[in-house]
């Protein structure tokens, strides 16, 4: 595997399961992010994770959970949802250093709520 | 007030017609000025990186260039597969130095015609 992968690729739930979702990164990458990307709306930052620290929560409502077990690996924990968080979420990771910060996207796990 | 503002949201072109996008930011101080191109179903594929005004970038048919207040990707002569959704994104300069998330536009859905 390489660059940055995400699974499931598609997952379909109800308001009332819990599911989780999963992001690997290959590159040696050091910080991880999660973005929600919905119909007509811009990419919106949901977490930042550096060094496995939590830096950001961008007022994400407490039924998405984040969780960094170490710099290669970041879950998004889903519980009680609603519809209008069906959306594509994206996994990013980066290299933090002087004057690198490209951040490199996985594939996408699309998200329907039912 | 967005951030980040994309023009114009949709463009048809034909095959070997070349033209610009635009990107306009408002930030108090850009750490950097990021392009990425989204095919449908995908996550964003990483172009360019600017960081300061005057500052250009190629590849291939692309040329990305950077002012203080707005950035253009210039596409020559474009091919068919250069049909996608062309993101622009912000990083503001973070104080605490550690990673940060990006501001991204909304985008421009290019359609090159053979």
């Amino acid at each position: 595997e390489t660059g940055v992968t995400q699974t499931p690729r598609h997952l379909v739930m109800g308001m009332t399961n819990k599911k989780s979702l999963k992001c690997e990164q290959h590159l040696g990458h050091n910080a991880m992010y999660w973005y929600k990307q919905s119909a007509k709306k811009p990419l919106e930052l949901m977490f930042v994770y550096n060094f496995k620290e939590q830096t950001e929560n961008n007022s994400v409502p407490s039924r998405f959970s984040p969780e960094c077990p170490n710099s290669s690996h970041l879950f998004l924990h889903l519980h009680t949802l609603q519809p209008e968080d069906s959306a594509l979420y994206l996994c990013a990771s980066s290299q933090e250093r002087l004057g690198i910060h490209e951040q490199f996207f996985g594939p996408g796990t699309r998200l329907t709520v039912l | 007030e967005d951030q980040v503002t994309q023009s114009p949201e949709a463009l048809r072109l034909q095959e070997g017609e070349s033209s610009s996008l635009n990107c306009s930011y408002t930030v108090s101080g850009l750490r950097g000025l990021f392009w990425y191109r989204q095919d449908p179903g995908k996550g964003p594929e990483f172009l360019f990186t600017l960081y300061s005004a005057g500052e250009e970038k190629e590849k291939e048919r692309l040329k990305a260039t950077l002012t203080k207040k707005e950035s253009f990707l210039h596409i020559t002569a474009p091919k068919p597969e250069d049909s996608a959704t062309y993101l622009c994104a912000v990083r503001e300069i973070n104080s605490g130095g550690g990673a940060d998330g990006l501001t991204f536009g909304k985008g421009t859905h290019l359609i090159i015609q053979p």
